[in-house]
């Protein structure tokens, strides 16, 4: 699976949108790209994922590039319970079987 | 939408005991669990594979004969870690593949803190 680079860290204001970046450089044809969370001591928390199309669901919206190397999560009014760290990761969407490996992530802290 | 249940939340324990922790898919089943160790202000690091019916695949590093694991059924997943130490405690959190096709992911317990002491 192609390995995935984001910022360590990252603050928000609180009701401002947050834009989350994540770099996927050597992403294949049948990769997909995931988001998750994971607010403190809780386990991670699904949040959307896409293929090349842009989506958007009730939490977020995911934008890929046309070239699909990098993509943006975006939080359109981030609140404090949006503190959490946020992992982008890529993999093939129909290798069952195989787990997802998690890199730091992205710690987004919401500001009042 | 797919739950994984995870229990107990929290454990404390004294050296030398042994804890298990469980993993239960509620509507849907999973042929394959994962289980995952996370160390504090670190990323979560898998642990093992866990297959129903079928040994687990632990990752390198990882004492199989430590850190037990059974799939007994469709629906349920122990992590039992035997002679536990103040080094294993820990945040352990399992996960299972749900969906097929464009729909593919996967959901996770809650985690289990593991207190030894």
């Amino acid at each position: 699976d192609a390995k995935t680079t984001q910022p360590p860290s990252m603050d928000c204001a609180e009701g401002r949108a947050a834009n989350l970046p994540c770099n996927h450089s050597t992403i294949s044809g049948n990769e997909y790209v995931y988001w998750y969370r994971q607010i403190h001591s809780q386990g991670p928390q699904y949040i959307i994922h896409g293929l090349k199309n842009n989506e958007t669901n009730e939490m977020a919206s995911l934008i890929i590039t046309e070239d699909r190397k990098s993509s943006t999560l975006i939080l359109p009014h981030a609140t404090l319970r949006d503190t959490a760290v946020y992992y982008c990761i890529v993999r093939v969407g129909s290798n069952y079987g195989q787990n997802f490996v998690f890199g730091p992530g992205t710690r987004l802290s919401v500001l009042p | 939408g797919a739950v994984v249940s995870q229990h107990p939340s929290r454990v404390i324990c004294k050296s030398g005991t042994s804890v298990k922790i469980e993993c239960r898919s509620l509507d849907f089943q999973a042929t394959t669990m994962f289980w995952y160790r996370q160390f504090p202000k670190q990323s979560l690091m898998l642990m093992a594979t866990s297959n129903e019916g079928s040994k687990a695949t632990y990752e390198q590093g990882v004492e199989k004969d430590k850190f037990l694991i059974n799939h007994a059924s469709l629906t349920l997943s122990t992590l039992t870690v035997t002679s536990a130490h103040p080094e294993d405690s820990s945040f352990y959190i399992c996960s299972a593949s749900i969906g097929t096709g464009i729909n593919y992911g996967y959901t996770f317990g809650s985690g289990t803190r593991l207190t030894v002491v």
